[in-house]
């Protein structure tokens, strides 16, 4: 079965420095996509960025990046220039294509503070 | 365009009873998902649905139950409640375009909590 494993419970940033945070997977699919979400106090999950993995470049989205490593099954987030705003619990998440009824599976989540 | 539409917002409900919570998706999505979220298991998944049909139910007793209807809507429903059936449920929908996988978006979730 797929897992996906995040092994930073919780991280803190400085407003405006970089932050990354970790997640790893284990998969035997050679295809299939990955995610990360954000869960602000809200509540609701919001997706950050996608990667496809057939795809060998990094997907970007604004101040969010990926440092996707297929091979080492490691599927980074980098938030440059971290804002108070992006204080919330973030999730990875893998789900193969076709996946049929292979449900999205979610890490634990690493709960990311930035201070001012 | 309207998000995912999750009611009620917050439910208090003793032992015993049940509950029923409702997902409307985003117009056009066919596919519902439902997650258990708590502090100790994270996000657990229930069931998801595609037209109507049931593709995939998670480890969870008989006692969680889920449909959907013609119009994409989902509810799903938690009979004789226990105390650990206390959390975060969430719904979300998918556009389903056989090998493209855009990712789920999220309902904001219903809170339960088991007295």
């Amino acid at each position: 079965a797929q897992t996906v494993t995040q092994s930073q419970p919780e991280m803190s940033v400085q407003e405006a420095e970089t932050v990354t945070l970790s997640c790893t997977y284990d998969t035997s699919e050679s295809d299939y996509y990955l995610f990360w979400y954000k869960q602000p106090p809200s509540r609701q999950m919001i997706l950050v960025i996608r990667q496809e993995a057939y795809k060998q470049q990094n997907a970007t989205e604004n101040r969010f990046s990926v440092n996707f490593q297929k091979a080492a099954k490691s599927f980074s987030l980098k938030i440059s220039d971290s804002q108070l705003g992006d204080a919330a619990m973030y999730f990875c998440a893998y789900r193969p294509p076709n996946s049929g009824n292979t449900p999205l599976v979610f890490g634990k989540g690493t709960r990311l503070s930035v201070i001012a | 365009k309207a998000g995912v539409t999750q009611t009620p917002r917050y439910l208090i409900k003793t032992r015993g009873q049940q509950v029923t919570l409702s997902c409307s998706p985003i117009s056009g999505h066919r596919s519902v998902s439902w997650y258990q979220q708590t502090p100790g298991q994270g996000l657990q998944f229930l069931f998801e649905y595609f037209s109507e049909t049931q593709r995939n139910k998670g480890n969870f007793p008989g006692r969680f139950s889920g449909r959907q209807f013609s119009n994409s809507r989902s509810e799903m429903n938690v009979s004789t409640l226990e105390l650990g059936d206390s959390a975060l449920y969430l719904c979300a929908s998918s556009l389903r375009t056989g090998v493209m996988e855009y990712g789920y978006t999220f309902g904001s979730g219903t809170r339960l909590t088991v007295v």
